[in-house]
């Protein structure tokens, strides 16, 4: 499985744009770069995938380096609901199946 | 659309009982996935279920765990006896297709809190 490694914790100030970084340099040619976050006390929520391509939508848009190494989460106009631990992770393929390996996350908090 | 719930949402009991949790998946989907995390510790897998078959269960502690998935729609987490090590949140999760596909993106429920006193 390729490992994630992200910083423990970021600041933002509300409505700035947030950039959460995230490395994963032993990623396959075949694995996903998925990212979920987990707002207190309820379950994880899925924000945005890639393979290679940038990629947009509603709520976040993604970045991911050109050899792959690397990639970053952006939230262009951060608000306090946004607060909440982002977890970057490489999709696994296993038996078919599709789990998720969550490391340990950045830990956002936006405020005012 | 209803998400994915689960019951209950808080749990306490002494070590040696036992416990059920149950989860409801999004209607439609085949994938149930069963994931906890313990204190201080990271969200990990434990299950993977594809309609009623258990794909992959490779992240499930120990033999004091059971999960089941009766008819392909509900399932069960089933802890006995239940120990002081498996207090944390247990969360389930759904998705629509499973396999190969990069865009089924599994939706969690809120969790079961569980504490063994």
């Amino acid at each position: 499985d390729a490992k994630t490694t992200q910083p423990t914790s970021m600041d933002c100030a509300e409505g700035r744009a947030a950039n959460l970084p995230c490395n994963h340099s032993t990623i396959s040619g075949n694995e996903y770069v998925y990212w979920y976050r987990q707002i207190h006390s309820q379950g994880p929520q899925y924000i945005i995938h890639g393979l290679k391509n940038n990629e947009t939508n509603e709520m976040a848009s993604l970045i991911i380096t050109e050899d792959r190494k690397s990639s970053t989460l952006i939230l262009p106009h951060a608000t306090l609901r946004d607060t909440a631990v982002y977890y970057c992770i490489v999709r696994v393929l296993q038996g078919g199946g599709n789990k998720l390996t969550f490391g340990t996350g950045t830990q956002l908090k936006v405020e005012l | 659309e209803a998400g994915v719930t689960q019951f209950p949402s808080h749990s306490v009991i002494e070590k040696g009982q036992t416990v059920t949790l149950r989860c409801d998946p999004i209607s439609g989907h085949d994938n149930l996935y069963w994931y906890r995390r313990v204190m201080g510790k990271e969200i990990k897998f434990l299950l993977h279920f594809v309609k009623e078959s258990k794909q992959d269960e490779s992240g499930m502690p120990n033999n004091r765990f059971l999960a089941e998935r009766t008819g392909g729609t509900y399932s069960t987490l089933k802890v006995q006896p239940a120990e002081l090590e498996d207090s944390g949140v247990y969360f389930c999760a759904s998705s629509q297709g499973g396999g190969r596909g990069p865009r089924n993106e599994q939706f969690f429920g809120p969790g079961t809190r569980l504490t063994v006193l």
